[in-house]
């Protein structure tokens, strides 16, 4: 039930875009997206609770595709500061809030 | 701002040691949960603790016990370590009922098991 997010690794130049997609297997009742920096805790990005949602701050964005039961997070304009692990949390339908975290993605943008 | 706590960044245990990792929160949290993550296969659940002595296996608890005694701390236990738990430890704390609010980590423990 763990979602599966690819790409598994990544490196950008700078001001280069970027999508990281989070897919599960079963129907999602909400999308989280958290980024881990190198040798730091995970920190909280954001979360989608309704299908057809997209957010965003900065230049991250994410959207969510309940029926396909699918997220992407896009990173347009990369900085330097993007650099690190993300990964997405997915909390299944209709399972009492089951939660579980993807594989992580490696983002690795250089100057 | 929230804080939670591990009581080390790196460990090297051998095997068959008992091994205790320690995780503080000070926001007063309910929920506290134990994960593992290693390269490739993201964060995986080991143990998850909604209110004090309370506790619900994660997808990966064979091999480790968690005492929660206090609302602000979390221990995870090795009975005996093996080295396939060789690994980064991460706690984390949230507010709420569920699974699914939002999730303080801490900064991880790697621990080596020779």
């Amino acid at each position: 039930q763990q979602p599966v997010q690819s790409p598994q690794a990544v490196i950008l130049r700078e001001g280069e875009d970027a999508v990281i997609n989070c897919s599960s297997s079963k129907a999602l009742y909400s999308v989280h997206w958290y980024r881990q920096k190198h040798g730091e805790a995970p920190v909280f990005l954001m979360i989608l609770l309704k299908g057809g949602e997209q957010k965003g701050h900065d230049k991250i964005s994410a959207s969510f595709n309940e029926k396909k039961q699918q997220s992407s997070l896009y990173l347009t304009a990369s900085q330097l500061s993007y650099s690190g692990t993300y990964f997405c949390g997915t909390e299944i339908k209709n399972t009492g809030n089951q939660f579980y975290f993807g594989t992580g993605t490696s983002l690795t943008v250089i100057p | 701002d929230v804080k939670v706590t591990q009581s080390s960044r790196y460990l090297v245990k051998r095997t068959g040691e008992k091994v205790f990792l320690e995780c503080v929160q000070d926001m007063d949290h309910e929920n506290m949960f134990w994960y593992r993550q290693d390269p490739g296969l993201g964060l995986r659940l080991i143990y998850f603790s909604y209110d004090v002595k309370m506790k619900e296996k994660g997808d990966i608890p064979e091999g480790y016990s968690v005492s929660r005694e206090k609302k602000e701390r979390f221990s995870l236990i090795l009975e005996s370590a093996s080295t396939n738990q060789t690994s980064m430890y991460l706690c984390a704390s949230s507010y709420g009922t569920g699974y699914a609010d939002t999730q303080y980590f801490g900064p991880g423990t790697r621990l080596t098991v020779l």
